[in-house]
């Protein structure tokens, strides 16, 4: 099993551009989730995914939309790059409610706004 | 919503002695506490959590206490080496959405 994977590992925007960041896991979770980790500080949640059909707003979602695209799929999108939008960008999943509640991390996108 | 505080923001031992991560966090309804270890430019990962119906856990070197009472939990290792050097991340659960609020993590340093 590969867990659960991004793309891409790396990017470099120009303000107001547009991107997509893809996330999957193979691991049968029904919820996803997106964090963003900016430097010295901790993870915060943009938005999640309880099941598949449903997206919700996390702590920061301003400037970011999502999709679940299927059970295995959640995507982020950035409509116009901001330079406060500069850091790196980790995908999570975790099991069926009721199961265990740990999330696996996907391996992370560090992004950067110029 | 939950808010989780997390102490100190770096910590550093000599190699064999202990290490003590403390966090508080606000909402009494939180249920789950996992603490997750992230080495430089890598994936935060799961080391160990606890439920809210247990007040210790233990796995080897590391262990960690949970006080409901007090809404703080903390995360022990002993017999620290080179290898625990990382920054750790505490985390809290409400039930409902399964969302994780985390602390601003503590970097461990542990001197040879």
């Amino acid at each position: 099993n590969a867990g659960v994977t991004q793309t891409p590992k790396f990017q470099v925007l120009k303000t107001g551009q547009s991107m997509t960041l893809q996330c999957a896991q193979d691991m049968n979770h029904n919820s996803m989730y997106w964090y963003r980790q900016d430097p010295g500080m901790g993870l915060r949640l943009i938005y999640y995914s309880a099941s598949e059909g449903t997206t919700d707003k996390g702590e920061v979602p301003n400037g970011y939309n999502v999709s679940r695209l299927n059970k295995r799929e959640f995507s982020l999108r950035l409509e116009s790059a901001a330079p406060s939008q500069t850091s790196v960008y980790f995908c999570a999943s975790s099991g069926p409610s009721g199961s265990s509640n740990e999330q696996f991390f996907g391996p992370g996108t560090r992004l950067t706004v110029l | 919503g939950e808010n989780v505080e997390q102490h100190p923001s770096t910590l550093s031992v000599q190699e064999g002695d202990s290490a003590v991560i403390k966090c508080t966090y606000s909402d009494s309804a939180s249920n789950y506490f996992p603490w997750y270890k992230q080495e430089l430019g890598k994936r935060p990962q799961l080391i160990i959590d606890i439920r809210s119906n247990v007040g210790e856990k233990k796995d080897q070197r590391i262990a960690v206490t949970l006080n409901k009472t007090a809404k703080h939990f903390s995360l022990h290792i002993t017999e620290t080496q080179p290898e625990d050097s990382a920054v750790y991340f505490c985390a809290a659960v409400l039930n409902a959405g399964n969302m994780l609020t985390f602390g601003g993590g503590t970097r461990l340093m542990v001197k040879p």
